[in-house]
């Protein structure tokens, strides 16, 4: 079992759509959690992180389940600029420290 | 700040060849790491380094070195290229090494070397 799993999607969706992905991790050690963005043929950068309050960043809501460890990352009013892959990271402190990644959701927004 | 600079961007090499990928940050960041991006396989760690003088080993890290003598910079040698080196290299640096602390494990980036081996 990979220690972060990912529906590799795509997801496609029409522009305004709300759409949501989802991230299991097996460490139940793990501290921190990200999601990260990338486009295609770029490098990744950081979308947000997840606290186990869970939070929002305008249109972005994350959130965070322990018992079950999940990740889930909820985009509302899609734009077609939400395209691309998105990457969930989970830390692994017990390991010696190295962040894992998930293989990433791929989300494509059509007009 | 120039960031995480990566060079060079693209490579091509014969199989044995050996060669040197460079990362530098001018972020004074104490944790640098190197991973590789396959399709279906997403990113893996190769090797990565919690400060100067000091590294280790990741998922994948045969056929691969590093060094780290200052914070700055971070190369990773092919010893002898093999065609399933073949993949997208990726630099990355952090305030800090995962602890816990989100905000002091922000990686950023460098735009990546695509490496082909023949």
């Amino acid at each position: 079992r990979k220690e972060v799993e990912q529906d590799p999607g795509p997801f496609n969706v029409p522009e305004g759509a709300t759409v949501a992905f989802n991230c299991t991790y097996s460490n139940s050690a793990s501290q921190s959690f990200f999601w990260y963005r990338q486009d295609c043929r770029k490098e990744p950068k950081l979308l947000m992180s997840v606290y186990s309050s869970g939070n929002e960043d305008g249109r972005f809501t994350a959130q965070l389940n322990r018992a079950s460890q999940y990740i889930s990352l909820l985009i509302r009013d899609s734009k077609l600029s939400d395209s691309a892959t998105y990457l969930c990271v989970v830390n692994t402190v017990n390991q010696g420290g190295k962040l894992i990644f998930g293989q990433g959701t791929e989300l494509s927004v059509k007009p | 700040n120039a960031g995480v600079t990566q060079t060079p961007k693209f490579q091509v090499l014969k199989t044995g060849q050996s060669m040197t990928l460079q990362c530098a940050q001018d972020m004074n960041h104490e944790y640098m790491s190197w991973y590789r991006q396959d399709p279906g396989m997403g990113l893996r760690l190769i090797h990565y380094s919690v400060g100067a003088g000091i590294t280790d080993q990741g998922e994948v890290p045969n056929g691969y070195n590093v060094s780290r003598s200052t914070t700055e910079d971070f190369p990773l040698r092919l010893l002898s290229a093999a065609p399933s080196q073949t993949s997208v290299y990726f630099c990355a640096s952090s305030p800090a090494p995962p602890s816990g602390l989100a905000l002091q494990e922000t990686q950023y980036f460098g735009p990546g070397t695509r490496l082909l081996v023949l």
